[in-house]
């Protein structure tokens, strides 16, 4: 099952604009990740949150935690039509196996000119 | 950083034919290495992960089956193949620390006729 949900599921900005995506879990975790997908291609890391982190910065992204509602947020600014992808949101939780991400359904963005 | 390899990049296969995927991973050693599947339109299912050779652990019953002969290789493999098994197969690794990103491979687009 899929432990983090997105929302919006799509979002069409123009650029220049900022974009915002939403994230909710269930259980507890040990970090938060979002992931970029272009279509068609593997998924590169953005950015990693720990859960006792409340906000990350890198370049022109911002992630926000918050572990008493299970939620985050990733914002970008200042968009740019190259932004346009998938973006999924990722539970990081340490079983007795190993650590195991649990991906959300993801946000389409579209960045338009 | 991690680079992994995935081949073929495309497949398609008849309806009960045999498959097998390999994933190969530069840059590390000892990683944790999982198979994900991925829908159109979707989010990512965590189908196999390994926290070392041999070992391998399955999230959800299905018609495939995951080794890894050696450190850095992880084969996804079925002996028949079904209809269902068609999606976007991705490759993934990282590192033992709970706090490592994981690095994806390009993946391989398999569909059953």
């Amino acid at each position: 099952s899929q432990q983090g949900e997105e929302d919006p599921q799509a979002l069409s900005i123009q650029e220049g604009e900022n974009a915002t995506m939403n994230c909710s879990y269930k259980t507890s975790i040990n970090n938060l990740q979002w992931y970029r997908q272009n279509s068609g291609r593997g998924l590169v890391h953005l950015i990693l949150i720990r859960s006792n982190e409340r906000e990350k910065h890198s370049g022109r992204l911002r992630v926000t935690l918050d572990t008493s509602k299970k939620s985050s947020s990733l914002l970008i600014t200042a968009s740019r039509a190259a932004d346009t992808a998938s973006y999924f949101c990722a539970t990081d939780l340490f079983t007795g196996g190993g650590n195991k991400l649990t991906f959300g359904t993801g946000t389409q963005l579209k960045v338009e000119l | 950083s991690q680079t992994i390899h995935q081949w073929p990049a495309t497949l398609v296969q008849p309806v009960g034919s045999p498959l097998s995927l390999e994933c190969t991973v530069e840059g590390t050693s000892n990683p944790n290495l999982y198979w994900y599947r991925q829908a159109a339109g979707r989010g990512l299912q965590l189908l196999f992960y390994s926290v070392g050779i041999g070992q391998i652990s399955s999230e959800v019953p299905q018609n495939l089956s995951a080794s890894r002969p050696q450190d850095r290789q992880f084969i996804l493999s079925s002996k028949k193949l079904l209809l269902s098994d068609s999606g976007f197969y991705l490759c993934a690794s990282r590192g033992e620390s709970s706090y490592n990103e994981q690095f994806f491979g390009p993946g391989t687009r398999l569909t059953v006729l």
